[in-house]
């Protein structure tokens, strides 16, 4: 059964810094993954997704990585602002299956002004 | 705009007394699921859709009803809710078509249920 796992769970910066979040999973026939933001209360938006026969996608201050063969994702988000505080969910799906999304617990992000 | 919306977006109810949350997109998506979150064990599926009238249980589907009975609406149903379905329900739709987001997952806003 597949597994995701984010660490740190929680992670507090201050404004300006760059950082890097990650996502493990145990399973590396994945057909995607994908990053996702949620604030407080509120639904998941959904902020990059990889294929399983790409590498990396960008979407403006956000770059997630993908290496499929190690069951690794990072998330890297530039020069950080205090409205990127949310908690970053990554969540898989599997090959060949109408199965939905794996979900990792999240990383709660916290950007210090 | 494309979405998927929910509602109610909060509910309180009793024990006992059937309820239904909707679901509805308007992105024409084959993949439709129901998820509950809840803390410390962060969000789980509860049913999925491939299509009109195909459905299929998820990792917590005990409880739980869902239909499909046009490709926009993904209704889930509880019959005799009890205080453990508590919780924060998604609703979420997919295309299994082509294009960059094929199989991009989309979020309704949650529908927070207490059951008393």
């Amino acid at each position: 059964k597949q597994e995701v796992t984010q660490i740190p769970a929680a992670l507090s910066v201050p404004e300006g810094e760059n950082l890097v979040l990650n996502c493990s999973f145990t399973d590396s026939a994945i057909y995607n993954l994908q990053w996702f933001r949620q604030d407080p209360g509120k639904g998941l938006t959904s902020l990059l997704l990889i294929q399983s026969s790409q590498r990396e996608q960008t979407s403006g201050r956000l770059n997630a990585s993908l290496d499929k063969s190690s069951g690794r994702s990072t998330l890297y988000i530039a020069a950080s602002q205090p409205g990127d505080s949310a908690t970053y969910l990554c969540a898989v799906r599997p090959p060949g299956s109408a199965r939905q999304l794996t979900f990792g617990s999240g990383t709660q992000l916290t950007v210090l002004p | 705009e494309a979405q998927v919306t929910q509602n109610p977006r909060y509910l309180i109810t009793v024990t006992g007394k059937k309820l239904t949350v909707t679901c509805s997109q308007n992105m024409n998506h084959e993949y439709m699921s129901w998820y509950r979150q809840d803390p410390g064990l962060g969000l789980r599926q509860i049913y999925y859709s491939m299509n009109v009238e195909v459905t299929d249980k998820g990792d917590v589907p005990e409880g739980y009803k869902v239909s499909r009975k046009e490709k926009r609406n993904f209704p889930l149903i509880l019959e005799s809710p009890s205080p453990n379905q508590t919780s924060l329900y998604f609703c979420a739709s997919s295309s299994r078509t082509g294009g960059r987001s094929y199989n991009e997952q989309f979020f309704g806003p949650g529908t927070r249920l207490t059951v008393l």
